[in-house]
């Protein structure tokens, strides 16, 4: 799986954007990318993901750089609710078998919302 | 809503005891992942399944087991606990069958070794 840098701590304010970067260079053409989040005390929980062409959903939009090696995980309006650790994940595409199903966590980025 | 259950919220176990681990997930995954997570070191996979009885190592196997007998249980064991092992134990499942299927994580379970 490609490595993923994020930044480790991120501060925004409550109705505001929040913008979470991450650098993934050595991405290959077949992989995706992912976004997790991790709540105090939950286990972590799908955000959105995406191969090339930006992804919206109802938790947030997802923008992959033209040459794919970062991407920015956008929360539209920031609650405090969502405040959490956010993880990018990079994994091939395509129907995998065995031990292509797995996915490697790093240590993510700590959003902390703030009134 | 998908499920993925882990039996215990919080366990104390001493030092040297054997100590299971449970994980049942109601969505017929194949895939089902162990992993631990510490303050600064992130999610570490411990081990990993994909199939009943079939199982593979992940980045930090030593100490652990896993048994799947069944599709829907995924056990992770403990055979002789020890303090290093104190740490947050999150079991998860995936479909092998669509494209890119994403990961369910259960609650977690805080083990405390003493």
């Amino acid at each position: 799986d490609a490595k993923t840098t994020q930044p480790t701590s991120m501060d925004c304010a409550e109705g505001r954007a929040a913008n979470l970067p991450c650098n993934h260079s050595t991405i290959s053409g077949n992989e995706y990318v992912y976004w997790y989040r991790q709540i105090h005390s939950q286990g972590p929980q799908y955000i959105i993901h995406g191969l090339k062409n930006n992804e919206t959903n109802e938790m947030a939009s997802l923008i992959i750089t033209e040459d794919r090696k970062s991407s920015t995980l956008i929360l539209p309006h920031a609650t405090l609710r969502d405040t959490a650790v956010y993880y990018c994940i990079v994994r091939p595409s395509g129907i995998l078998t065995g031990g292509g199903n797995k996915l490697t966590f790093g240590t993510g980025t700590q959003l902390k919302v703030e009134l | 809503d998908v499920k993925v259950t882990q039996s215990s919220r919080y366990l104390v176990k001493r030092t040297g005891e054997k100590v299971f681990l449970e994980c049942v997930q109601d969505m017929d995954h194949e895939n089902m992942f162990w992993y631990r997570q510490d303050p600064g070191l992130g999610l570490r996979l411990i081990y990993f399944s994909y199939d009943v009885k079939m199982k593979e190592k992940g980045d930090i196997p030593e100490g652990y087991s896993v048994s799947r007998e069944k599709k829907e249980r995924f056990s992770l064991i403990l055979e002789s606990a020890s303090t290093n092992q104190t740490s947050m134990y999150l079991c998860a499942s995936s479909s092998t069958g669509a494209t890119n299927e994403k990961l369910f994580f259960g609650s977690g379970t805080q083990l405390s070794v003493l």
